[in-house]
């Protein structure tokens, strides 16, 4: 197994550039998550999806950010406009559900942003 | 105040001791914990699940306190391997999980 894979790995964009971020979750797992961490606000999550549909984006900050799942096995997290303050590392997560269990997030690599 | 609160630390401690981390989250709806360790620019990774009768793995025991809502990690005979940062996660039915900010232990020899 792969595990979560991420791309890109890093990153870096001026401002006002668009960026895209992508997301393979593990094969079989039918919740996708992605989350942004900083030294100021920790893990946040931003969104998401329970078998390809958005459940709560809630933690989007702002119209600048929209996210993607267009099948089981692809998703992606776009910013345009990026600002500097969108400088973080974002995570993509996937879950299995497992009846009658615990069972934990699986986290890809992550991209290290940096807008310039 | 936040869902999820975990003591910042940093907790330093020599190898070979007993260090414990307590988490308390606010959501009495919430039905899946777990905890997660993060190493210096990685990410997270599952350490364990939380049972409501306490669990163990090896030198980590996991304990959950659902009337006081808290969950802890004790870990025993700890190594310089262990320093690392300590999240606690704690998950709703619907599937939505919160973050604490996490604990910062480093073990020195």
């Amino acid at each position: 197994d792969a595990g979560v894979i991420q791309s890109p790995r890093h990153e870096v964009t001026e401002m006002g550039q668009e960026v895209t971020l992508r997301c393979k979750p593990i094969s079989g797992h039918d919740y996708l998550f992605w989350y942004r961490q900083t030294m100021m606000r920790g893990l946040e999550l931003l969104i998401y999806f329970n078998n390809n549909v958005p459940i709560d984006d809630s933690g989007m900050p702002e119209d600048r950010f929209s996210a993607k799942m267009p099948n089981a096995s692809f998703s992606t997290l776009k910013i345009q406009p990026s600002e500097p303050r969108d400088s973080a590392v974002y995570f993509c997560a996937s879950r299995g559900e497992r009846t009658g269990g615990n069972y934990g997030y699986t986290f890809g690599s992550g991209t290290r942003l940096t807008v310039v | 105040r936040k869902e999820v609160e975990q003591d910042p630390g940093p907790f330093n401690v020599p190898e070979g001791a007993t260090v414990a981390f307590n988490c308390t989250y606010s959501n009495s709806a919430s039905q899946s914990f777990f905890w997660y360790r993060q190493d210096c620019r990685k990410e997270p990774k599952l350490l364990m699940s939380v049972y409501s009768s306490g669990n163990e793995d090896g030198r980590f025991t996991a304990q959950l306190n659902r009337a006081s809502q808290y969950i802890s990690l004790l870990i025993r005979d700890s190594k310089l391997s262990d320093s690392a940062t300590y999240l606690c996660v704690v998950m709703t039915n619907a599937g939505k999980s919160t973050f604490g900010d996490g604990t910062t232990l480093t073990v020195k020899p």
